[in-house]
Formats: structure tokens, C-alpha cells, sequence
């Protein structure tokens, strides 16, 4: 009962560093997504799948890039980290109607 | 694009009080959705309202989806301290259900 697995919890990174925040879901889900939680702005999406092979862009994309080569996983990578980039990163799989989310990932740039 | 607007933004109540967040959307919604996220956790779905007019309620908490599907409530009554969270809507945006656009959310504070 897994759910949906978010790894690393918390992260550090100096500018211009670049990482991938590992997602993996065990619902055979096919819809996966990535948001951003700021303070006082909500959940913004970032990319979102709708199947292995099939990425897309959603709110704020940039920065970021994506792939989902298999159903599970869809990791997002951020290309060369930047303060504006510190926030909580939280993935999310859904059937056509709920989304379950992972615990989330706390990062840091500095 | 679409926009969707939670207020208030806080709300502080003592417990046993009542709580209500409201959910406005710019543009019709198929279906909406609330979630509720605890201090230092992850969001947690709620429930969806489809149909216009539409009420459903999970114990205390009642739901309520406007006739012209433009907007929604949440109301709680006699508020327990482990209520307390942020409650966000959401509804589907660009005519996806896949991509969802939410609110900024309520955060509620219960004294207790």
C-alpha cells in the first residue's frame, strides 16, 4: 500500500546545481503530475503525464524538465537550481477522479 | 486562464464553532474537487461534486457545488482541533479533467 513515493523528504542544493526528484507510484495509475507548493500560492503544476512516453507542460515549467519512460515513475529534474526554485515539490498520481499525493520534497537553494 | 478563488484565506475559530471556505471559479466546471492538507503533510482528497447543485456531506463536513457550477463551499460544523489544515478546491483546467487548477486554499486554526 505504498502509494505514491516521493524521494528525497529534503534536499540542499548551491545555484546552479542540478537534480532529479525521484516520484513512483504502485496504482497503475496512468495520469501523473508534478506541483509546487509556495506559501500563500497554492499547488501550481508543473508538468504532468497522461501515459509512459507522454509528457506536457502545465503552469510553471520552466526550469524543470520531465520524462516517463514506464508507468511507475515520472521524476522531475531541474536543470540548474536557482532560489526561486526553493519550495515543496509534491508528485501526484490520479485515476480519472482523485489524486493521491506523495508526502512531498522539501528543497532548499542557495 | 482559468482562475480559482478561495476565501478566506484564514480563519480562526474556537472549537465547537462553525466553519465555512468558499470556492469561486471564472469559468464553468464539469466537476470540482476539495482537498484538505495538514501542517506538514501532503494533500488529501476530500470528495468531487459533479452536478450542479449538488450536496454531499462526510459527517461533519458539508459540500456544496453552485447551480450555475461556478462555485462551491465547504462548510464544517462544530469545528474539533483536528480539523485543523489548509482546505483547497480545484477544479479541471483546459477543458482536461487530467489538469487540475487550485485554489490558494483556507487555512483554518481551531482553539481549543
Amino acid at each position: 500500500n505504498a502509494g505514491v513515493t516521493q524521494t528525497p523528504k529534503f534536499q540542499v542544493l548551491k545555484t546552479g546545481q542540478s537534480m532529479t526528484l525521484q516520484c513512483a507510484q504502485d496504482m497503475n495509475h496512468e495520469y501523473m503530475s508534478w506541483y509546487r507548493q509556495d506559501p500563500g500560492m497554492g499547488l501550481r503544476l508543473i508538468h504532468y503525464s497522461v501515459g509512459a512516453g507522454i509528457t506536457d507542460q502545465g503552469e510553471v515549467p520552466n526550469g524543470y524538465n520531465v520524462s516517463r519512460s514506464t508507468t511507475e515513475d515520472f521524476p522531475l529534474r531541474l536543470l540548474s537550481a536557482a532560489p526561486s526554485q526553493t519550495s515543496v515539490y509534491f508528485c501526484a498520481s490520479s485515476s480519472q477522479r482523485e489524486r493521491t499525493f506523495g508526502s512531498g520534497t522539501r528543497l532548499t537553494v542557495v | 486562464g482559468q482562475q480559482v478563488m478561495q476565501i478566506p484565506q484564514y480563519q480562526h475559530v474556537q472549537e465547537g464553532e462553525d466553519f465555512t471556505t468558499y470556492c469561486n471559479s471564472s469559468t464553468t466546471l464539469s466537476n470540482i474537487q476539495w482537498y484538505k492538507q495538514r501542517p506538514g503533510g501532503h494533500p488529501v482528497f476530500l470528495i468531487q461534486l459533479v452536478k450542479s447543485g449538488e450536496v454531499k456531506k462526510q459527517k461533519r463536513l458539508t459540500f456544496q457545488f453552485g447551480e450555475a457550477k461556478k462555485n462551491s463551499s465547504l462548510h464544517i460544523t462544530a469545528t474539533q482541533t483536528t480539523d485543523v489544515g489548509t482546505y483547497f478546491c480545484a477544479g479541471p483546467s483546459g477543458g482536461s479533467n487530467y489538469k487540475l487548477t487550485f485554489g490558494k486554499g483556507t487555512l483554518l486554526t481551531v482553539n481549543p
